[in-house]
């Protein structure tokens, strides 16, 4: 199957900080890339869609303004974590879908774990 | 928001039985999908049955999908121990035109060796 990497895979950062995670789909163009956020023991939850060349479209009740996502080309997705605070720890996890493929599975990253302390 | 739910949210058996799971949606489909998560890692994809199809296999993998009930199941026969993990179903929202998945709420299913 296509492959989606995710860096970094585990990271702590102070409180007030800011993290970038990165989203990369290695071996197909993928026009739009998912963003999730999973709760320890709890489900996938979707933040935001990412779509290349314009503006993510955002879940109700995500802040734009705290996650910033940026889909520069057609295998690069990145979220940024703005001023993270502790209730911002969360594991988080991207997903992409091969352009010509839209309504098959997707392929997802292998998660990044963020601990604002 | 989820699409649906998931049943057992836990369930523990032994290796060499069968461990099935099961998923509610509430929406209309064109397919719905079953994901694998091992513990703090991503998810990996295991079967897909399509909305015209009431079942499918893959390997030791058993899928049904019952549209007018609106569920689906797993079956995962001759469990092992490297089956332990949490367990999604999935599905496209119809209507929203961005193709994300939308998650069931997850079995995690012990295998004990």
């Amino acid at each position: 199957g296509a492959v989606v990497s995710q860096h970094p895979s585990w990271v702590i950062c102070k409180s007030g900080t800011s993290v970038k995670i990165e989203c990369r789909s290695l071996d197909f163009q993928a026009t739009t890339m998912f963003w999730y956020r999973q709760f320890p023991k709890q489900s996938l939850m979707l933040m935001a869609t990412s779509n290349e060349g314009s503006k993510a479209t955002y879940e109700q009740g995500v802040e734009k303004d705290k996650f910033l996502i940026n889909h520069a080309s057609l295998t690069l997705s990145t979220l940024t974590v703005t001023s993270a605070h502790p209730e911002d720890s969360s594991f988080y996890i991207c997903s992409a879908r091969a352009r010509d493929r839209l309504n098959t599975e997707a392929f997802f990253g292998q998660g990044t774990r963020l601990t604002v302390v | 928001s989820q699409q649906g739910e998931e049943d057992p949210q836990a369930l523990s058996i032994q290796e060499g039985e069968n461990a099935t799971m099961n998923c509610s949606y509430k929406t209309s489909i064109n397919n719905l999908q079953w994901y694998r998560q091992n513990s703090g890692r991503g998810l990996v994809h295991l079967i897909l049955i399509r909305s015209n199809e009431r079942e499918k296999h893959s390997g030791r993998l058993r899928v049904t999908l019952d549209t007018s009930k609106k569920s689906s199941s797993l079956l995962i026969t001759a469990s092992r121990a490297a089956d332990t993990a949490s367990y999604f179903c999935a599905t496209v929202l119809p209507d929203t035109g961005r193709r994300a998945l939308t998650f069931g709420s997850g079995t995690r299913l012990q295998v004990q060796p």
